[in-house]
């Protein structure tokens, strides 16, 4: 069965480096998505991506934050300048466009550590 | 603003005993709607969902979830828990564009 994965499994690093998460979606998905869960707390929604463009972002999803679809099938995160309270748990999700696109298929998520 | 409520943060139930999993959502007539689990150390995974038709829906793992538009609910339930269920329960709904909105999570604790 097809999957999201994300690499790497967990993440260290200094307090104003940059970081770059990355995912590949299912093959045939087109919607693409970034959550983070911070420990103890909810998942909360960052950004959609569809059509080489971003079609939704939250509050969370400032200047500090991008996404690129760099080639076919990799989709990334990068958080220029970590701060201390981006550390969390970080999960990219997928879905088809046609049918039911809600249906999102995560990965196992990528923990962040910001020290 | 919408949101998903899941009112209780732990549940311990013994193995093999019956499990509800409780899930109310604030928005839309017709919602759609799901239930992930999250095992220890691992990603979200799909358990089951709603779109419409049976209100009555079946998921993996021998689980089932009960829409009830009269209660804004949609409970999560499992005739007989095995210790291998023992993870946390997120139920969670769209919002416009795609995005879901999460309720807090339902920690199970299953004991022997």
């Amino acid at each position: 069965e097809p999957e999201v994965t994300q690499t790497p499994s967990h993440q260290v690093t200094q307090m104003g480096q940059e970081v770059i998460l990355r995912c590949v979606p299912i093959s045939n998905h087109l919607y693409f998505y970034w959550y983070r869960q911070i420990l103890g707390q909810k998942v909360e929604f960052l950004v959609s991506f569809y059509n080489n463009e971003i079609s939704e972002k939250s509050e969370i999803f400032d200047d500090q934050f991008s996404v690129e679809r760099p080639d076919g099938s990799n989709f990334t995160l990068k958080i220029r300048s970590t701060k201390l309270e981006d550390s969390a748990m970080y999960f990219c999700a997928s879905s088809r466009t046609s049918g039911r696109p809600y249906e999102q298929y995560f990965g196992p998520g990528t923990r962040l550590t910001v020290t | 603003a919408q949101s998903v409520t899941q009112p209780d943060i732990h549940i311990t139930v013994s193995e093999g005993a019956s499990l509800e999993l409780r899930c109310n959502y604030s928005y839309g007539a017709t919602p759609y709607l799901f239930w992930y689990v999250q095992s220890p150390g691992q990603g979200l995974q799909l358990l089951l969902k709603y779109f419409s038709g049976d209100t009555l829906v079946q998921g993996i793992k021998g689980f089932e979830a009960e829409f009830k538009r009269s209660q804004s609910s949609f409970n999560l339930r499992k005739p007989s828990v095995h210790w291998s269920d023992a993870a946390e329960y997120f139920c969670a709904q769209p919002h416009s564009n795609y995005q879901l909105i999460w309720g807090a999570g339902t920690k199970l604790i299953i004991k022997p």
